[in-house]
C-alpha cells in the first residue's frame, strides 16, 4: 500500500542554521512527490513538487528537495532558516488517480 | 483573492446534529478534493470530483458523510448525525485538470468541533 513516512515529529533549529526534513515513501510506480507547508490557521501551501527529470527540485522560499529513488526518499532542505519558516511541513505522494497521500507532518521550531 | 475558499471557517455542533461545509474552488478548476485532518495528523483523502462526477469516495469514513458538486463548481460536504470523532479540520482542494499529480490548491479549511 502507498504510504509516506516522516520520521521526525518535531525538529528544532536555530535561526540561520541549515535544515533537512526527512521523508520516505512507499509506492509501486514512479511517484509524484510534494512538500507542503501549513502555518497555524492557514491552508496548505505547495513548496515544491517532483514529477520527473532532474532529481533536485527547487521550490519557493529558498527550499529544495532531492528525489533518491534507491532510498525511496524525498528530503527537504534549506541552507539557512528564518524565524518565519516555523510551521508544519508535510511530505506527500501523488497517485495516478489524483489522490494525494500525506505523511503525518514535521513541526519545525526556530530558536532565535 | 482567487484562491479556494471554504465556509464556515469554524463550526461547533452538538452530537447528533447535521452540518454542511462549503467549498468554492478556483474558477475553472476541473477537479475538487475533500480531505479530513485530525489534530496532529496529516490530511487524509475523503472524496474526489471531476466536474460534477464523484469519481472516488473511498475515503468517506461512514455513510453519514455525503458530498456533492451538482454544477461542477461549488461543493458541499455534509455530515449527518455528527459524532465526536468527526471533530477535525476539513480541507478542500482544487486542481486545474485531471491528470494525476497536478498541483492541488488548498483552502484554509473548516474546523469542526462536535461537543
Amino acid at each position: 500500500a502507498q504510504s509516506v513516512t516522516q520520521p521526525d515529529i518535531h525538529i528544532t533549529v536555530s535561526e540561520g542554521a541549515s535544515l533537512e526534513l526527512r521523508c520516505n515513501y512507499s509506492y509501486g510506480a514512479t511517484p509524484y512527490l510534494f512538500w507542503y507547508v501549513q502555518s497555524p490557521g492557514q491552508g496548505l501551501q505547495l513548496l515544491l513538487k517532483y514529477f520527473s527529470g532532474d532529481t533536485l527540485v527547487q521550490g519557493i522560499k529558498g527550499f529544495e528537495a532531492e528525489f533518491k529513488r534507491s532510498q525511496s526518499s524525498f528530503n527537504l532542505r534549506k541552507p539557512s532558516v528564518h524565524w518565519s519558516d516555523a510551521a508544519e511541513y508535510f511530505c506527500a505522494v501523488g497517485l495516478r488517480d489524483d489522490k494525494i497521500i500525506f505523511g503525518k507532518g514535521t513541526r519545525l521550531h526556530i530558536l532565535p | 483573492g482567487a484562491g479556494v475558499s471554504q465556509s464556515p471557517r469554524y463550526k461547533v455542533a452538538k452530537r447528533g446534529q447535521d452540518v454542511a461545509l462549503r467549498c468554492d474552488p478556483i474558477s475553472g478548476h476541473v477537479s475538487l478534493f475533500w480531505y479530513q485532518q485530525a489534530l496532529g495528523q496529516g490530511p487524509e483523502f475523503l472524496t474526489y470530483f471531476q466536474n460534477e462526477a464523484q469519481l472516488d469516495k473511498s475515503g468517506l469514513p461512514s455513510d453519514r458523510f455525503f458530498a456533492e458538486r451538482p454544477e461542477g463548481s461549488v461543493s458541499t460536504l455534509k455530515i449527518q448525525r455528527t459524532q465526536q470523532e468527526d471533530s477535525a479540520v476539513y480541507l478542500c482542494a482544487s486542481s486545474s485538470y485531471s491528470g494525476g499529480g497536478d498541483t492541488q490548491y488548498f483552502g484554509p479549511g473548516t474546523r469542526l468541533t462536535v461537543l
